[in-house]
């Protein structure tokens, strides 16, 4: 699977629209992006994933580039909730649906 | 409330004692997995089930131990033999290997002194 490299922390004020970005230059076709993120001490949970066309559900919206090496979550009006550890994992659809997790990005949503 | 549920939340163990670490969910899903996350490290797969009976090996399978006897438990044995088995142990599953979603339990962090 192609690794990605995202940004350690990144600082977002509440309301405001938090995006967080994430490079896999060495994607290839067959493989999916995806986000989850981890609050504190908790399980992570599953945010969106996309292989081509820009996604959105209740939760975020996620836009890939054209040439898929970078995409980036997009959180449209941050709470203090949505403050956690943000990963970007790339992976095909058919790797025994094995995730892995590099150190993400820390999110701080700040009043 | 369908999910996954992970007992004890906190565990403590002696050096030395096998511990087993549950993972019990009732959302029908046939694939399960284990991860192990150090303090502020990305997570790691230990083991992972496809199907009832049978289970494969992730990354960091050494010193670690899993059956897959009913469909929604996955227990996930840490033996003696796992040199720092100090850490937050996760547990997930998903509808099927393939299915993009792993659901995730809300962990267990064991502590070994």
């Amino acid at each position: 699977d192609a690794k990605t490299t995202q940004p350690t922390s990144m600082d977002c004020a509440e309301g405001r629209a938090a995006n967080l970005p994430c490079n896999h230059s060495t994607i290839s076709g067959n493989e999916y992006v995806y986000w989850y993120r981890q609050i504190h001490s908790q399980g992570p949970q599953y945010i969106i994933h996309g292989l081509k066309n820009n996604e959105t559900n209740e939760m975020a919206s996620l836009i890939i580039t054209e040439d898929r090496k970078s995409s980036t979550l997009i959180l449209p009006h941050a709470t203090l909730r949505d403050t956690a550890v943000y990963y970007c994992i790339v992976r095909t659809h058919n790797a025994g649906n094995m995730l892995t997790f590099g150190g993400g990005t820390r999110l701080m949503v700040k009043p | 409330d369908g999910g996954i549920t992970q007992s004890p939340k906190y565990l403590f163990r002696k050096e030395g004692q096998n511990v087993t670490l549950s993972c019990e969910q009732n959302l029908n899903h046939d694939a399960m997995y284990w991860y192990r996350q150090d303090p502020g490290q990305g997570l790691r797969l230990i083991y992972y089930s496809q199907i009832v009976n049978d289970f494969q090996k992730g990354d960091i399978a050494e010193g670690y131990s899993v059956s897959r006897e009913k469909k929604e438990s996955f227990p996930l044995t840490v033996t003696s033999a796992q040199k720092n088995p100090t850490a937050f142990y996760l547990c997930a599953s998903s509808i099927g290997p393939r299915s993009h979603e792993q659901y995730f339990g809300p962990g267990t962090r064991l502590t070994v002194t």
